[in-house]
């Protein structure tokens, strides 16, 4: 069984649409978990970081954790063309693993916004 | 821009040849993680450096190494090269001392073995 789980898409809203991503992961000892969003070509980039259980919005985002069913989600409100890029999920062992910060990624959900 | 060089942006190379990919971390970042993207495998952890140590090790042939400098910049050596190691090399660095894991990303090196 994979560490985290992603469905790759590729998955297409009309524009204005709310976007649903999901990851699923596998060890309860992860506790940081981020969405990165990556355009072709280029390096992934940060897009929410969160610790813990709960919800963190930030403009038109919003990242979920819910550590009792390990599942977390991101959401994207109004979303735009210029949103279109595969996401990717990501997690991390927590602070009483120092030196071993490693992410562990999905396989990225390939998402387009249709003008 | 993350603040995150990687050097150089594309490479072509031959099989069986050998590469040196660089990176210069965030002003401030101690730690370096390498990361290799692949079509099929996604991104895929290959080693970690905190402070010119190494911590972690992933999924890293033995044919790759890698090393942090004084400077913290870093290399990832890859040699006897192979058409399967043609990928995307994604350097990452993160806040100094503690386990937040926020890694920053460079662009990547491009990796074509022909």
């Amino acid at each position: 069984q994979k560490e985290v789980e992603q469905d790759p898409g590729p998955l297409s809203v009309p524009e204005g649409a709310i976007v649903s991503l999901n990851c699923t992961y596998s060890n309860s000892a992860f506790q940081y978990f981020m969405w990165y969003r990556q355009y072709s070509r280029k390096g992934p980039e940060l897009l929410m970081y969160t610790y813990s259980s709960g919800n963190k919005e930030d403009g038109r985002f919003t990242a979920q954790v819910d550590k009792s069913s390990k599942y977390i989600s991101l959401f994207i409100r109004d979303s735009q063309p210029s949103d279109s890029a595969t996401y990717l999920c990501a997690i991390a062992p927590g602070p009483s693993n120092f030196g071993n910060e490693k992410l562990t990624f999905g396989t990225g959900t390939r998402l387009t916004i249709i003008p | 821009d993350s603040g995150v060089t990687q050097t150089p942006k594309h490479l072509i190379t031959a099989t069986g040849q050998r590469v040196t990919l660089r990176c210069s971390p965030r002003s401030g970042d101690l730690s370096v993680y390498w990361y290799q993207q692949s079509l099929d495998q996604g991104l895929q952890f290959l080693i970690h450096y905190y402070n010119g140590e190494e911590r972690a090790k992933g999924n890293i042939l033995e044919r790759f190494s890698a090393q942090q400098f004084p400077d913290l910049h870093s290399e990832l050596n890859l040699s006897s090269l192979e058409l399967g190691d043609s990928a995307l090399y994604f350097c990452a660095s993160s806040p100094r001392g503690t386990s937040n894991t926020e890694a920053f990303f460079g662009q990547g090196t491009r990796l074509t073995v022909v």
